[in-house]
This record gives C-alpha cells, sequence and structure tokens, in this order.
C-alpha cells in the first residue's frame, strides 16, 4: 500500500548505543520532516529535508543525525542514546512547497532508552 | 517565530454534545493553520486546513473551524460529539519558511462520556 511506513514500531535500548529509526513513504514527495513527540510539548521538529541531499536542522536537533540519500528514504540515528531521548518520534512527508498542501504522518516508533 | 497555544489540556464532552476546541496563535503574516487528530497509537491524521478564502472551513468527520484575525483564534467546532471522536487534537500553524515547517500546539485531549 502507498503511504509511509515507520520502522520499528517499538524499541528499547540502552544509554549509549546508536539506534537508527527508519522513515519511508512510497509517494515520492519532496519534503520530509522528523519531528519528536513528549508530553506537554506537542510535536517538536527535530530535522526535515527538501529534496534528496538537503536537510536543515529543526527546533531540537542536537544528539540526532539524518540523511537523505534516496528520495523515499529518511532515516533519523541518535549516535549516541541519552535517556533524554526516550520519546515517541514521528516521521512525515509533504508534496510540495505550496502553503495548501499538508503533512502525512507516519505511525511512529516509541523509542525507550534505559 | 511563530506559535500555537491549545489552552485545553483536557476536555470531556458526553456524546451527542457540541464541541469547541481553543487554538490561539502567533503569526507575523496571512498564517498557514492546520488541526490534527490523533488516535492511541496512530500517527496524526488532517482533518481540515485553512489558508486563505472562507474564514470558516470545513473539514473531514463533522469537523469545521474558524479563523478569526481579530482574536488570533483558529478554534475547532463539531454540533455533535461521537465516542470515536475520543482523541489529542492537535493545532498547527505553517511557517513562511523554506519548508513551510510545521509548529504544533501541545494538544488537547479529549475524553467523551457515553
Amino acid at each position: 500500500d502507498a503511504g509511509i511506513t515507520q520502522s520499528p514500531r517499538y524499541k528499547i535500548t540502552e544509554t549509549g548505543r546508536q539506534v537508527t529509526l527508519m522513515c519511508h513513504q512510497t509517494w515520492s514527495h519532496s519534503y520530509m520532516f522528523w519531528y519528536r513527540q513528549d508530553l506537554g510539548h506537542g510535536l517538536r521538529l527535530i530535522y526535515y529535508s527538501a529534496a534528496a541531499d538537503i536537510t536543515d536542522k529543526g527546533e531540537v536537533p542536537d544528539g540526532y543525525v539524518v540523511s537523505r540519500s534516496k528520495t523515499e528514504n529518511f532515516p533519523l540515528t541518535l549516535e549516541s542514546a541519552t535517556r533524554s531521548q526516550t520519546s515517541v518520534y514521528f516521521c512525515a512527508s509533504r508534496a510540495g512547497w505550496g502553503p495548501d498542501q499538508p503533512q502525512h504522518f507516519g505511525d511512529g516508533t516509541r523509542l525507550s532508552i534505559l | 517565530a511563530q506559535s500555537v497555544t491549545q489552552p485545553d489540556i483536557h476536555i470531556t464532552v458526553s456524546e451527542g454534545a457540541s464541541l469547541e476546541l481553543r487554538c490561539n496563535y502567533s503569526y507575523g503574516a496571512t498564517p498557514y493553520l492546520f488541526w490534527y487528530v490523533q488516535s492511541p497509537g496512530q500517527g496524526l491524521q488532517l482533518l481540515l486546513k485553512y489558508f486563505s478564502g472562507d474564514t470558516l472551513v470545513q473539514g473531514i468527520k463533522g469537523f469545521e473551524a474558524e479563523f478569526k484575525r481579530s482574536q488570533s483564534s483558529f478554534n475547532l467546532r463539531k454540533p455533535s460529539v461521537h465516542w470515536s471522536d475520543a482523541a489529542e487534537y492537535f493545532c498547527a500553524v505553517g511557517s513562511s519558511g523554506s519548508a513551510r515547517q510545521l509548529t504544533f500546539g501541545s494538544g488537547t485531549q479529549l475524553t467523551v462520556l457515553p
């Protein structure tokens, strides 16, 4: 089915470990986004990408790395996980630049760091 | 920088009652406004959007929202709530930046009583 998929859905890891969250979309949307969702904060933007090989920081980028070698994939890596990065992570995509274009969200990855 | 405030963290209504969820934004120009709904364990689904034209916008699932520039508000309404509407609701404003990032409010959790 077409859409945006995130994997894994759930992940438990330990502090100091590297972990990569995957995001794949089948629409060939230009824009992709990573958010984290924490109680009381809504969703906060971590990184975004306007096209393959073009990425930029959002509101809370520290401790995260992204890449986008292909239009359809936008992995998010925590290079050395910390407990403060325990959160629910959402990937989103958008077709173009126009203001009427909504973002489409994946179902999220619940990440726990012990 | 833009910001969004959802003053109500949690709202409880009875099934069949009317609903209004409040959203106030801060933005220097004409805002691009969105309402999303998140069911438990799911990603965010777009309910409706506003970027110009008629200030009363209709969305999916019987929801509507009214843009009031003088009050910097974009409140979500539904005349008769169904039990399936129980979810978390997020208001968001889109930026005018290159990626038109979304800034989200902290969300309103809706409980529906039978």
